[in-house]
């Protein structure tokens, strides 16, 4: 059973970069074909997507946060990490990872599917104050 | 991006009741690519539905989705307590991945 923990500073100075790290107890060897994302909430707000990224290394961003965001993996200490930088207040919320099963190919089908965000951490809040 | 429409901002039934929660979208988007969300309060995202009505795992049955195009339901036959929460639908059709702005149930 893989589950998700995030862990980070919670509080953060204006103008300052935003790390988080998302920690995966089982590992990544059971979850080989997933995708590893971080995605965020502000207070009484919906959820917003910032970014996922592959085994490889490989990550996709929201346009609108591609140019202050950096996600990266580290296998070998079964983590993923989120770095935002130039944060302001905008930027206070509830940061959660959560695992992606990205699109998959039936070849039964010929179609793709997509299987959703099917493990979640607890979030963590941070908040950007000087 | 696509746009997640979800009304209503509010719904407010008792336990046993139907509950009827739309999405729409901006755009036509593939029933293979739509998903619900469950978010009671002070906790994460809990994964309802994908491929619009498909059941995640140890998700009940009184949860049901349907829908296609730009218009997507999801059902909850008989509200039960622990049921009053925020749900969102959500796409990955397109990127990037989006969010509906939720609907919350709660106790009438």
């Amino acid at each position: 059973q893989v589950q998700l923990q995030e862990s980070g500073p919670g509080l953060v100075r204006p103008s300052q970069t935003l790390s988080l790290t998302c920690t995966v107890s089982g590992g990544f060897s059971s979850s080989a074909s997933y995708y590893w994302t971080w995605i965020r909430q502000p207070a009484g707000r919906g959820l917003e997507w910032i970014g996922r990224v592959y085994l490889t290394g490989s990550t996709d961003y929201n346009p609108s946060l591609r140019s202050r965001v950096s996600i990266s993996i580290d296998t070998s200490k079964n983590q993923f990490s989120l770095r935002l930088t130039s944060v302001t207040a905008a930027d206070t919320a509830v940061y959660y990872c959560a695992r992606d099963h990205g699109r998959r190919y039936d070849p039964s089908t010929r179609a793709y599917y997509y299987d959703g965000l099917d493990v979640w951490g607890q979030g963590t809040t941070v908040t950007v104050s000087s | 991006e696509v746009v997640l429409t979800q009304s209503p901002g509010t719904l407010s039934l008792s336990p046993g009741e139907r509950a009827t929660l739309s999405c729409r979208a901006s755009q036509s988007i593939s029933t293979n690519y739509l998903a619900w969300y469950q978010q009671r309060p002070g906790q994460g995202p809990r994964l309802l539905m994908y491929g619009t009505s498909t059941r995640a795992t140890g998700i009940p049955e009184r949860f049901s989705g349907s829908g296609s195009g730009t218009d997507f339901t999801l059902t909850i036959s008989r509200l039960e307590p622990d049921d009053f929460a925020v749900y969102y639908c959500q796409q990955y059709d397109t990127s990037p991945l989006t969010f509906g702005g939720g609907t919350k149930v709660e106790t009438k």
